[in-house]
């Protein structure tokens, strides 16, 4: 079964500057792999997917995602933080094998003024 | 918008009491999940559904049923709740009517407290 590792459970950056979540995944390239956010008291809402049509994959809010499967990870940028992007971030892939959705532990994600 | 609602939104109940929570969508999917979220844990899939009274469970099974008599209800019940039950509960659908393996869209959350 796969397993997804999110390097850190709380991210801190100055607004403006480099957002970056780190996303690994276990085992054979999967079929797709996701990032989903969760503001507070909130579902979960779907900010990109990689479908295997392109490795730099181009979301909501002004973040991308690029696949890398020499590295087996799925990393989310943002160029310049915003405060409005303080949230919990979700990295989650699915496994052909299982039929089933495997999501990370989730990094936390402080904007400061 | 996937038109996922759940009820109720928030719930406070007493340890070996039974819960009942109910997911409704309204765009026909056919792929329906129950998650809890608990700190630290990310979301861990309790059961799912893939059609009208065909349920599997998921990696957190113990102490919980479901059930899908519609294609638009999906039930979770806690059958004697414990404490260790105390969480965020969330429904899920997936996009795609034939593959599992596509974007899951979420509901609104349950929070559950049991005391």
């Amino acid at each position: 079964a796969q397993s997804v590792t999110q390097l850190g459970s709380h991210v801190s950056v100055s607004e403006g500057a480099l957002v970056l979540l780190r996303c690994n995944y276990s085992s054979s390239v999967p079929p797709y792999l996701f990032w989903y956010v969760q503001y507070p008291n909130q579902g979960l809402q779907l900010l990109l997917k990689y479908t295997s049509a392109a490795t730099l994959v181009k979301g909501i809010n002004g973040f991308e995602a690029e696949f890398k499967k020499s590295e087996t990870s799925f990393h989310l940028t943002k160029p310049s933080a915003h405060m409005s992007d303080a949230a919990e971030y979700f990295c989650a892939v699915s496994d052909r094998n299982f039929n089933k959705f495997y999501f990370g532990s989730g990094t936390k994600l402080n904007v400061k003024p | 918008d996937a038109g996922i609602t759940q009820s109720p939104r928030h719930k406070v109940t007493e340890t070996g009491t039974p819960v009942t929570l109910r997911c409704h969508q309204t765009e026909n999917h056919r792929y329906m999940y129950w998650y809890r979220q608990d700190p630290g844990h990310g979301l861990r899939l309790i059961h799912y559904s893939y059609g009208v009274k065909d349920t599997d469970k998921g990696e957190v099974s113990d102490g919980y049923s479901v059930s899908r008599s519609k294609t638009e209800d999906f039930l979770l019940t806690l059958e004697s709740a414990t404490s260790s039950q105390t969480s965020v509960y969330f429904c899920a659908i997936s996009e795609s009517r034939d593959s599992p393996l596509d974007t899951q869209y979420f509901g609104p959350g349950t929070r559950l407290t049991v005391l």
